[in-house]
């Protein structure tokens, strides 16, 4: 079935620091794919989204590309923040069959200053 | 301000009980979820609807149930067939129609513990 994969963490890195977050899909047809973020005790929020290969998610200095030929869409930000410090989750969502969304286990970055 | 809401923030079972998560939203959207988070897992799908009066079972929908009598409300009932309900319970909607291809809102979350 449909899956998502990321890096495990946690990532700690210094305030200013180049973020990469690995996330990596298997799906059948051609997902849309997701990030969002998780700030401690709330629900998700939409970082970022692309529907279809090639495609450049970008939300407040977060960058993700959907690579269909590495089946990846990997978040990265040039220079991180404390304020950045929180759990990313990868989603993909399936557009053809039940057209369910299927998050991966989730990656927390740690921002130190 | 349009979003969802969750009721209660926190919520104690005793063994036997079934509970009842409260989740409504004034979005005008279609499409509600409900989604189960324990650490190290992410987020797994229990219940969702696309349309009122019709939901579809999720990954892990055993010992849950779920209505959707109005286009606002999706309460989740947790029965004691669920063995090991405590987790983090997270609701969401979107506004449907966009098959696989819509940002999903989520409401702050109930979490449930066992007594």
């Amino acid at each position: 079935g449909d899956s998502v994969t990321q890096m495990e963490g946690p990532v700690t890195l210094s305030e200013e620091a180049f973020l990469t977050i690995n996330c990596t899909y298997t799906a059948t047809g051609y997902p849309s794919l997701f990030w969002y973020v998780q700030y401690p005790g709330e629900g998700l929020q939409l970082l970022l989204k692309a529907t279809k290969a090639d495609d450049k998610g970008s939300n407040k200095g977060f960058e993700a590309t959907y690579r269909k030929e590495t089946t990846s869409f990997h978040l990265e930000k040039g220079s991180v923040q404390v304020s950045d410090s929180a759990v990313y989750f990868c989603a993909l969502g399936q557009t053809s069959g039940t057209y369910k969304y299927i998050f991966g286990t989730g990656t927390r970055l740690k921002v130190l200053a | 301000d349009g979003g969802i809401t969750q009721s209660p923030k926190y919520l104690f079972r005793k063994e036997g009980q079934n509970v009842t998560l409260s989740c409504e939203q004034n979005l005008n959207h279609d499409a509600m979820y409900w989604y189960r988070q324990d650490p190290g897992q992410g987020l797994r799908l229990i219940y969702y609807s696309q349309i009122v009066n019709d939901f579809q079972k999720g990954d892990i929908a055993e010992g849950y149930s779920v209505s959707r009598e109005k286009k606002e409300s999706f309460p989740l009932t947790v029965t004691s067939a669920q063995k090991n309900p405590t987790a983090f319970y997270l609701c969401a909607s979107s506004i449907g129609g966009q098959k696989g291809q819509e940002t999903q809102y989520f409401g702050p979350g109930t979490r449930l513990l066992v007594l």
